[in-house]
């Protein structure tokens, strides 16, 4: 049984670059969505998909975020001319059509400086 | 934004002693999840709570759910120093679509001493 990947699992960048994330969901699961957790936090939801239908953004997720998926597989994070406060855990999850639980995987955390 | 407050922030126990944390939250709810997350690593999902039930067991964890309070309590009896983790509550409600987006609290750190 595979669980959620996510790639890669530590990015450091300079500001001003753009980074890009990928998240492997399990492959039954047709939901998936993306949340940022700093320090000492907890998850904060950033956007969510049905299939390849990204049907839910935050406000946190602002215009230089952009996430794709394409033929509701795996899913694209993209955050452009990255800033410090960008730096945080970026983790995906997925989940079943109708169930609440939600399968975390391992993370990405980026490091901009 | 966060939804839940956990309490006690940090906890540290022995090893064999119950564990207790809890988690308030501020609207109404479809279902409230605890999650653990070991250090530095992703959210592993230990159990769900629906709103019209009170409690609810798996293991040694216990949950208890009080909607008029807007409360949650996990129990871990017999504690591990595996136990070692953060634990948070998740609340979801309906946001279109049947979207069960988390709304997390900020966390419990248990450290339970061998």
């Amino acid at each position: 049984d595979t669980g959620v990947s996510q790639n890669p699992r530590h990015k450091i960048t300079k500001r001003g670059q753009n980074v890009t994330f990928r998240c492997d969901p399990i492959s039954e699961h047709n939901r998936l969505y993306w949340y940022r957790q700093t320090l000492g936090q907890g998850p904060e939801f950033l956007t969510y998909f049905q299939n390849e239908a990204q049907l839910e953004k935050s406000r946190l997720l602002s215009d230089r975020f952009s996430a794709e998926r394409p033929k509701g597989s795996f899913s694209t994070l993209e955050i452009q001319r990255t800033e410090q406060g960008d730096s945080a855990m970026y983790l995906c999850a997925s989940s079943n059509s109708g169930r609440p639980e939600q399968f975390f995987g391992p993370g990405t955390r980026l490091t901009v400086l | 934004s966060q939804q839940g407050e956990e309490d006690p922030q940090a906890l540290s126990i022995q090893e064999g002693e119950n564990a207790t944390m809890n988690c308030s939250y501020k609207t109404s709810i479809n279902n409230l999840q605890w999650y653990r997350q070991n250090s530095g690593r992703g959210l592993v999902h230990l159990i769900l709570i629906r709103s019209n039930e009170r409690e609810k067991h798996s293991g040694r964890l216990r949950v208890t759910l009080d909607t008029s309070k807007k409360s949650s309590s996990l129990l871990i009896t017999a504690s591990r120093a595996a136990d070692t983790a953060s634990y948070f509550c998740a609340t979801d409600s309906y946001s279109g679509g049947s979207n069960y987006k988390l709304t997390f609290g900020k966390g419990t750190l248990l450290t339970v001493n061998p």
